[in-house]
Order: C-alpha cells, then structure tokens, then sequence
C-alpha cells in the first residue's frame, strides 16, 4: 500500500515561529500536495509540486512556501507561525495522471 | 471555484439511501470522491472521468454529467460504516499542472 507519512500528529509553535512541515510517500508518486482542513470550509490547497524542484501555488499560498528537494519528501513551511494559520494541515500525492490521492493522517498544528 | 456540494448534512437509518451532489462552475476534467472518518485521512473512493460516465463498487457508485459540470455519489443501503464526511473533488488543469478543488464536504450519519 501507499503510505505517505507525515511527521508530527500533533505540533504546538509559538506567534513568529518558522514551522516546518514534513510529508514522505514511498510510492515514487509525481504529485504531492499540501491542503489545510478547516471547519465547514472542507480541504483548501496550499501549494502542490508535480515534479522534483517544481512549485505551483494552490488557492491559499499566502503566508506559506514549500520546498521539494527530493521526489519523496515535500515540506510546507510557515514563514512567521501566525494564530490563523492554526489548522489541520494534510498532505497527499498521486501518480501523474487520472488517479486518486492518497493522504497522510494530517498534522493538527496550534499557533499561540 | 470551490465546488458546491449539497446537502451539507444527511441523517438516515440503516439500509436507507443516500445522494450526495456536486456542481463546479469550471469544465472538469475529472471528478473524485473521498471518504473521511472522523479523526482520520480521508479514503480515495472512485474517481470519474469526462464522458458522462458512472462507476461504482458494493453499493456505492457514482455519476458525472459534464455538460452540466455536476457529479452525483449515490449510496445504496446504507451500512453504518458508511458514515462519515464525503468530499468530492474537480480537477482543474492549472500551468500545465492538474490540481483538485475540494468542496466543503457533506457529513452522513447513519443510525442503527
């Protein structure tokens, strides 16, 4: 099976903090994903890469930027943590092409 | 260009059936189907492609009219374990890229 990993469940940072988010897949997928899941507002995208060192921002990149270095690992980063950046943040990859997603168990991140 | 789905919410009893609606105001490419378990990832259910075509496995299929841009989830004697939150998603090709928009989701509960 697919398994894309993401690296914390569960993360607490402060106000102005740099965050980084890490997500792996093990299934040499082309595309790889970064959504964040809010109440009622269902999974907005943040920034998707279909290619190593490739970056395309999604509807909601503002305050965001994301790194993709190797074609199993993509990394969301938060530039300066802020308290409206507190969400669910999940990441998912797919091969190239008409197949599904498959996602990792999320990481639910607070910003104090 | 979040896709509207309809009815945010659906209470049914066991064995009861369900449809769950999915209209975009862009051309699609595809549509997906998610399901998500409170707590955990959401699940790739199926996947449609342009042509109006409707797939389907056990008792839950679905339709994609893409004249009219809209996909129907249909589920046929519900079971308990079909409770959860679906979310559909539209693929949209952006710089050269396909990306999915996710709707806001729709809760299914089902009761014994």
């Amino acid at each position: 099976d697919v398994k894309v990993t993401q690296s914390s469940r569960y993360l607490v940072k402060r106000t102005g903090e740099k965050v980084f988010l890490e997500c792996v897949q093990d299934m040499d997928h082309e595309n790889m994903f970064w959504y964040r899941q809010d109440p009622g507002l269902g999974l907005r995208l943040i920034y998707f890469s279909y290619d190593v060192k490739m970056k395309e921002k999604g509807d909601i990149p503002e305050g965001y930027s994301v790194s993709r270095e190797k074609k199993e690992r993509f990394s969301l980063i938060l530039e300066s943590a802020s308290t409206n950046q507190t969400s669910m943040y999940l990441c998912a990859s797919s091969l190239l092409g008409p197949y599904g997603y498959t996602f990792g168990s999320g990481t639910r991140l607070t910003v104090v | 260009q979040q896709p509207v789905q309809s009815p945010q919410a659906v209470i049914l009893r066991e064995g009861e059936d369900a449809v769950i609606n999915c209209s975009s105001s862009k051309a699609l490419y595809s549509v997906h189907w998610y399901r998500q378990k409170h707590g955990e990832a959401p699940i790739f259910l199926m996947i449609l492609l342009k042509g109006g075509e409707q797939k389907g496995h056990d008792k839950i299929s679905a339709s994609f009219n893409e004249k009219k841009q809209q996909s129907s989830l249909y589920l046929t004697a519900s079971q308990l374990s079909y409770s959860g939150t679906y979310f559909c998603g539209t693929e949209i090709r952006a710089q050269g890229a396909q990306k999915l928009v996710f709707g806001q989701g729709t809760r299914l509960t089902i009761n014994p």
